[in-house]
């Protein structure tokens, strides 16, 4: 069965660095999302990706956020100047079309501790 | 804007209980519902789902019906077993928004043998 994958699982980094957070969704889908959830607390959507291009972003999503498909089958997520905050599970999602009876495929997340 | 509200946890039972988890939404267009699992250290696995009103979800002997009269979509199971603790999150997408997910809390779930 086709399933979304992400690299890492886990990454530590010190705080100010840059991070690329790697997906591959599922090949044949055209709708890329990003969520986070801080430990504890609940899933938030962080930003919505269709044709190349941004479709809907959180208020989290700010200028040190950016996503990228770099070629046909990754999807990415960079944090340019990491803060302590940002310490949370990333997951990625991808779904065949944004219609409400299209499922999103969640990857198992990867963990990021900013130190 | 979307919102998804489940009942507070967390929420503790013996083996064989019976289990709800309850949870309503409000949406501006004709969202999809879902039910989300995730085990410890592990990530969001889909539970069940239902797109339309009066759907029931199910699997794995959990079951959830979509009632838009009362816009829930509450979670139940018969009888539970210690390998259903988790972390239970009620969710809904909806097309006029890219189609992203909106998340509840999550409900904590312990079954005590």
């Amino acid at each position: 069965e086709p399933e979304v994958t992400q690299t890492p699982s886990h990454q530590v980094t010190q705080m100010g660095q840059e991070v690329i957070l790697r997906c591959v969704p599922i090949s044949n889908h055209l709708y890329f999302y990003w969520y986070r959830q801080i430990l504890g607390q609940k899933v938030e959507f962080l930003v919505s990706f269709y044709n190349n291009e941004i479709s809907e972003k959180s208020e989290i999503f700010d200028d040190q956020f950016s996503v990228e498909r770099p070629d046909g089958s990754n999807f990415t997520l960079k944090i340019r100047s990491t803060k302590l905050e940002d310490s949370a599970m990333y997951f990625c999602a991808s779904s065949a079309a944004a219609f409400t009876y299209n499922e999103q495929f969640f990857g198992p997340g990867t963990r990021l501790t900013v130190l | 804007g979307n919102s998804v509200t489940q009942m507070e946890g967390p929420v503790t039972l013996s083996e064989e209980a019976f289990l709800t988890i309850n949870c309503t939404y409000t949406a501006t267009g004709y969202p999809s519902l879902f039910w989300y699992v995730q085990y410890p250290g592990e990530g969001l696995q889909l539970l069940l789902k239902a797109t339309k009103a009066d759907d029931k979800g199910s699997n794995k002997g959990f079951e959830a019906t979509y009632r838009k009269e009362t816009t829930s979509f509450h979670l139940e199971k018969g009888s539970v077993q210690v390998s259903d603790s988790a972390v239970y999150f009620c969710a809904l997408s909806d097309q006029t928004n890219a189609g992203k997910s909106t998340f509840g809390d999550g409900t904590t779930l312990t079954v005590k043998p």
